[in-house]
């Protein structure tokens, strides 16, 4: 079944650029990558859905982006709010039963 | 407004069940794919289980394969987790979602758009 690997942790200051990976042989263009952020004791919220599509109020900062077996969750002018933990997840049709796989997870710090 | 309200947590015995509930409101679940979802203590989120809207196909992760039941019942709009034989391992929060399409043309994938607040199972003797 697929693997999606995430950096553990992410540091960023505000007003920069954060950019969250999720790599395997899983992501490739033709599939579809959901994000997910998890602040403490709250259930997960979709931030980004197939690759860069932005759910109504969710902020334009947050962005996706595919490149070879590698999508990518940018969050452009961080703020304090956006610390959090960010997972991304796919559908995984490959095996004898089919299922959804979610990253490890990133925890982003704004320093 | 959408809304999933998880119950049936609570502290159980290894080796013993537990059912969890999920009551759905502003939606019908028969019309939805829905999923459990859960969280160990510290750890990432873990997909349990699907089951489908018309077909009611279902799928389970291999960590609880045989030993969990996902249900759905449309007349009291209701997702539910039968969970047998558990472990001490299984010890988590546990999440409903609901699955929507993508904009089309890509319609054929889906995501959660969805969450409810969770229910804690805790495995212990």
């Amino acid at each position: 079944s697929f693997v999606l690997t995430q950096p553990p942790s992410v540091s960023v200051s505000p007003g920069q650029t954060a950019m969250l990976t999720c790599g395997g042989g899983a992501v490739h263009p033709k599939i579809a990558v959901h994000w997910y952020q998890q602040k403490p004791g709250q259930a997960p919220v979709l931030v980004v859905f197939d690759e860069s599509d932005r759910p109504s109020g969710i902020p334009e900062r947050f962005s996706g982006s595919i490149s070879g077996n590698t999508a990518t969750l940018i969050i452009s002018r961080v703020e304090a709010e956006d610390e959090a933990d960010y997972y991304c997840q796919v559908w995984d049709s490959s095996r004898d039963s089919a299922g959804w796989v979610f990253g490890g997870g990133t925890k982003l710090t704004v320093l | 407004e959408v809304q999933l309200v998880e119950s049936g947590g609570g502290l159980v015995q290894p080796g013993g069940s537990l059912r969890l509930s999920c009551a759905a409101s502003g939606f019908n679940v028969s019309n939805y794919k829905m999923n459990w979802v859960r969280q160990g203590p510290g750890k990432g989120l873990e997909w349990i289980s699907h089951i489908g809207s018309s077909i009611r196909t279902m799928y389970y992760a291999d960590s609880v394969k045989g030993r969990f039941t996902i249900s759905r019942d449309d007349a009291k709009n209701s997702l539910y987790l039968q969970m047998d034989s558990l472990r001490a391992e299984d010890t988590a929060v546990y999440y409903c979602t609901r699955e929507i399409p993508a904009r089309p043309p890509r319609d054929a994938f889906y995501y959660f758009d969805s969450w409810g607040q969770g229910t804690l199972v805790t495995v212990s003797s």
